[in-house]
């Protein structure tokens, strides 16, 4: 596998249901990234993490919990959500800095459904 | 604040005419710009960035995006489209004295027609 992976690709979950996204990088990077991409609307960006560590929470409600493990995966856990946090959720790496651009590579992202 | 602004949603265009898909951006600081592709069920992927330098900027697959700072525009275009540029381009900023924090637009889906 090279590039950035998620899985599942599609996921359709209950309102009351816990589920949990994957994203699993193989560039050496050391930065990762959720956004969230729905219908009509600008990319969001949601959760950051640099070197392990978050360093972004973009003010996303707590029914979504981000795990950073190591440099090398992400997860997203999902907990009661609603139906307006159906979207698709794509995961982003990049390498670690605070202090110059580095390109951001993006993997093809997980649909989501919420009933 | 940073905010980017696409105003066409959807662009039909023939195949072998060519295209602008418009961009203009709200920044009270310099910024990065770049234009996103996302074909459909992928991910993004970046088609061409201006950081510095020459204000025209190319692409390898015939695209070029063009920055002028005095209308904070950051159009792109193609003299000539094929069937497989049908896909979703989203035009996004950073700031730059910032190293990630993308600020996307909207997207504008580009239909392209035989």
């Amino acid at each position: 596998e090279t590039g950035v992976t998620q899985t599942p690709r599609h996921l359709v979950m209950g309102m009351t249901n816990k589920k949990s996204l994957k994203c699993e990088q193989h560039l050496g990077h050391n930065a990762m990234y959720w956004y969230k991409q729905s219908a009509k609307k600008p990319l969001e960006l949601m959760f950051v993490y640099n070197f392990k560590e978050q360093t972004e929470n973009n003010s996303v409600p707590s029914r979504f919990s981000p795990e950073c493990p190591n440099s090398s995966h992400l997860f997203l856990h999902l907990h009661t959500l609603q139906p307006e946090d159906s979207a698709l959720y794509l995961c982003a790496s990049s390498q670690g800095s605070q202090s110059s651009y580095n390109e951001q590579f993006f993997g093809p992202g997980t649909r989501l459904t919420v009933l | 604040a940073q905010s980017v602004t696409q105003l066409d949603s959807q662009v039909p265009v023939f195949e072998e005419a060519p295209v602008e898909l418009r961009c203009n951006y709200s920044s009270s600081v310099s910024v990065y710009l770049f234009w996103y592709v996302q074909y459909p069920n992928q991910g993004l992927q970046l088609l061409l960035k201006y950081l510095s330098g020459s204000t025209l900027v190319e692409s390898i697959n015939g695209f070029e995006a063009e920055f002028n700072k005095s209308q904070t525009s950051f159009h792109l275009r193609k003299p000539s489209v094929h069937i497989s540029d049908t896909a979703e381009y989203f035009c996004a900023v950073i700031r730059m004295d910032s190293s990630y924090k993308l600020i996307f637009g909207s997207g504008t889906r580009l239909l392209v027609r035989p």
